[in-house]
């Protein structure tokens, strides 16, 4: 089947400094998937960071960038310099078109150091 | 205002009680999603909904009904609750089951003893 695996549960950055937040996937549905990375900001639902639907391109959102790479099968969320506003549990995800659900990792909890 | 709402927000039942979980959407989506969350897993889908009474299991359906009498509103539904039953769960919507952003409500955090 098809998974999505985030190695990092939790994450603790200082502020000002980057953040590489890994994700790979494992995809044996037909066809190459669609890949997204959602935040959970506290007491507040999922909700849409970035999306990249082609192979070896860039999503970027809010100074997050992640780039779709096929040959590796990752998709690893970066940013150059972190705020304290930026503490969130980070989730990487994939679908297929048509199949309309999402598969998720387990995510990865981002605190920010003063 | 693009909004899913879920109530109630936490839920403390005993086992074999009934639980009652709901969902809306303020977008008119065709398409709506309950999913849970464990600790140290990602979210599994529990069952979609295509529209309305048009209804699909996903991955883990077994002690889960829904119902969708409107388009804007999706129900889970767990009859006599059981303890491995406490999650988090999430209610989301789409445009259509092809369009990839899904909006997420906040969650129903359920505690079943």
């Amino acid at each position: 089947g098809d998974s999505v695996t985030q190695t990092e549960g939790q994450v603790t950055v200082s502020e000002s400094k980057s953040l590489i937040i890994n994700c790979t996937y494992s995809a044996t549905s037909i066809g190459y998937p669609n890949l997204f990375w959602y935040v959970r900001y506290p007491g507040e639902g999922l909700q849409l960071l970035l999306k990249v639907i082609t192979a070896g391109q860039k999503g970027s959102s809010r100074g997050f960038e992640a780039t779709y790479n096929k040959e590796a099968t990752s998709f690893h969320l970066q940013k150059a310099s972190v705020q304290e506003s930026d503490s969130a549990v980070y989730y990487c995800a994939l679908s297929f078109y048509n199949q309309g659900k999402l598969i998720f990792g387990q995510g990865t909890k981002l605190s920010i150091k003063p | 205002d693009m909004k899913v709402t879920q109530m109630p927000r936490y839920l403390i039942k005993r086992m074999g009680e009934n639980v009652l979980l709901e969902c809306g959407q303020d977008m008119s989506h065709e398409t709506m999603y309950w999913y849970r969350q464990d600790p140290g897993l990602g979210l599994q889908l529990i069952y979609i909904s295509y529209d309305v009474d048009s209804n699909s299991e996903g991955d883990i359906p077994k002690g889960y009904r829904v119902s969708r009498k409107k388009r804007e509103h999706f129900s889970l539904i767990l009859d006599s609750a059981k303890t491995n039953q406490t999650s988090v769960y999430f209610c989301a919507s789409s445009l259509t089951v092809n369009q990839d952003t899904q909006y997420f409500g906040p969650g129903t955090r359920l505690l079943v003893l």
